[in-house]
């Protein structure tokens, strides 16, 4: 797992602002999975992606928050207007070439809204 | 949808000890992973589990999908064995979300 990147590593952001968080999988998988982690609680799933595609984003707030994998470059997710209940970590996994993957997970961005 | 329940949610041992964790899960499920989140919060693959049984060292896991349940089991735990364990399954049927357990916090004492 030390194969996912994510960055940037630590994010701080004003009520309002936008953050954008980036995720490269591991060399070879073309599935990323979004999760959301807030203090002493567990991941909640948020977006499950394929290149180009959006395989299930039952996880994810229906406003002011996107993610995107595109052919080149890393995947995003974006959050619009922050605000301080968005301060969490998020983490990213990525998974193979096949749907129902092992996951394996980046180091995580821990997002503060101010 | 899918719940998945993680017990006993604390656990403090002694260096040395062994320990059985349990996850149940309510419904069929296609994946099963467990992860150790270490005291600086990475997330670390212990075992990608569906069905049967896996060792891994001081480790080993079970699961009994007809059961719906797994077991990982830590023998001569260490104080590097502490962090957060968590069990994850992708529910079988209607998507592909991807369920965490509320975790078992572990302590382990020198």
């Amino acid at each position: 797992n030390a194969g996912v990147m994510q960055n940037p590593r630590h994010l701080v952001r004003r009520r309002g602002q936008e953050a954008r968080l980036r995720c490269s999988p591991m060399k070879g998988h073309s599935h990323v999975y979004w999760y959301r982690q807030l203090p002493e609680e567990g991941l909640k799933f948020m977006v499950y992606l394929q290149k180009e595609n959006i395989i299930d984003e039952s996880g994810m707030p229906k406003e002011r928050f996107s993610a995107e994998f595109p052919k080149e470059g890393p995947s995003i997710l974006r959050i619009q207007q922050v605000v301080r209940g968005d301060s969490a970590a998020y983490f990213c996994a990525s998974g193979g070439t096949d749907l129902r993957y092992e996951q394996y997970f980046g180091p995580g961005t821990r997002l503060t809204v101010t | 949808g899918i719940q998945v329940e993680q017990s006993p949610p604390d656990l403090i041992l002694q260096e040395g000890a062994n320990s059985t964790l349990r996850c149940n899960f309510s419904d069929s499920v296609n994946n099963l992973q467990w992860f150790h989140q270490n005291p600086w919060g990475q997330l670390i693959n212990l075992f990608y589990i569906p069905s049967g049984t896996k060792q891994n060292g001081r480790l080993s896991a079970t699961t009994v999908a007809t059961e719906r349940y797994s077991l990982l089991y830590i023998s001569s735990s260490q104080t590097t064995d502490s962090g957060v364990y968590f069990c994850a399954v992708e529910q079988g049927t209607g998507g592909f979300k991807t369920i965490f357990g509320a975790g078992t916090r572990l302590f382990v004492k020198a």
